[in-house]
């Protein structure tokens, strides 16, 4: 079954850290692939998104993502995290059909 | 101000009753789509549609049943044959692709549901 893991459920950073969150996905034909974020009370929006061309990727608030079709990953990064990236994040999978595979979700907690 | 809205933004309900959440979107979109979500369990799909008139099981569609009358309204009700709905509930709307696919999802503010 296609599936999409998140590798972290949890984690603290203080600002001015790196944040890498791993996300992975198990299906082997053509994918488009999304990462949204809910901040506390708002609505679950896009961060960045990949359909085809450069497989890095940039969004919004400084945050990119590496597509890597040889391991089936698309890994969400930011160089330098704020106070205000706490959030929870989602990345997704869409498989070319109707269906949109969600992961999990990583709680992100920046410490000021 | 284009977007989705869901309502009511908290719901409670006895046991045993019917309950139906509303969705709403003004983004001419094609498709909408419910998910539940639970505290680590990511979105899961409960049921979309694709057009008008027309909709298909999700993953966890057992105790739910939606209506697609308007392109416009995509009504989501809990029966009381739901065993477990305490959730957090969110309504989606996407554009189709002209090459294929559906664009990323538009998200409503989600409803949470407690069943007393």
């Amino acid at each position: 079954a296609q599936s999409v893991s998140q590798h972290n459920h949890h984690v603290i950073l203080s600002e001015a850290a790196s944040l890498e969150l791993g996300c992975n996905y198990s299906y082997g034909g053509t994918v488009n692939l999304f990462w949204y974020v809910q901040y506390p009370g708002q609505h679950l929006q896009l961060l960045l998104k990949y359909f085809s061309g450069d497989p890095l990727v940039k969004g919004i608030k400084g945050f990119e993502a590496e597509f890597i079709k040889s391991k089936f990953s698309f890994n969400l990064r930011k160089p330098s995290v704020q106070w205000s990236d706490t959030a929870e994040y989602f990345c997704a999978v869409h498989t070319g059909g109707f269906k949109t595979i969600f992961g999990a979700g990583t709680r992100l907690f920046v410490k000021a | 101000d284009g977007g989705i809205t869901q309502s009511p933004k908290y719901l409670f309900r006895k046991e045993g009753q019917n309950v139906t959440l509303s969705c709403e979107q003004n983004l001419n979109h094609d498709a909408m789509y419910w998910y539940r979500q639970d505290p680590g369990q990511g979105l899961r799909l409960i049921y979309y549609s694709q057009i008008v008139n027309d909709f298909q099981k999700g993953d966890i569609a057992e105790g739910y049943s939606v209506s697609r009358e308007k392109k416009e309204s995509f009504p989501l009700t809990v029966t009381s044959a739901q065993k477990n709905p305490t959730a957090f509930y969110l309504c989606a709307s996407s554009f189709r692709r002209t090459s294929g696919g559906y664009n990323e999802q538009f998200f409503g503010p989600g409803t949470r549901l407690t069943v007393l």
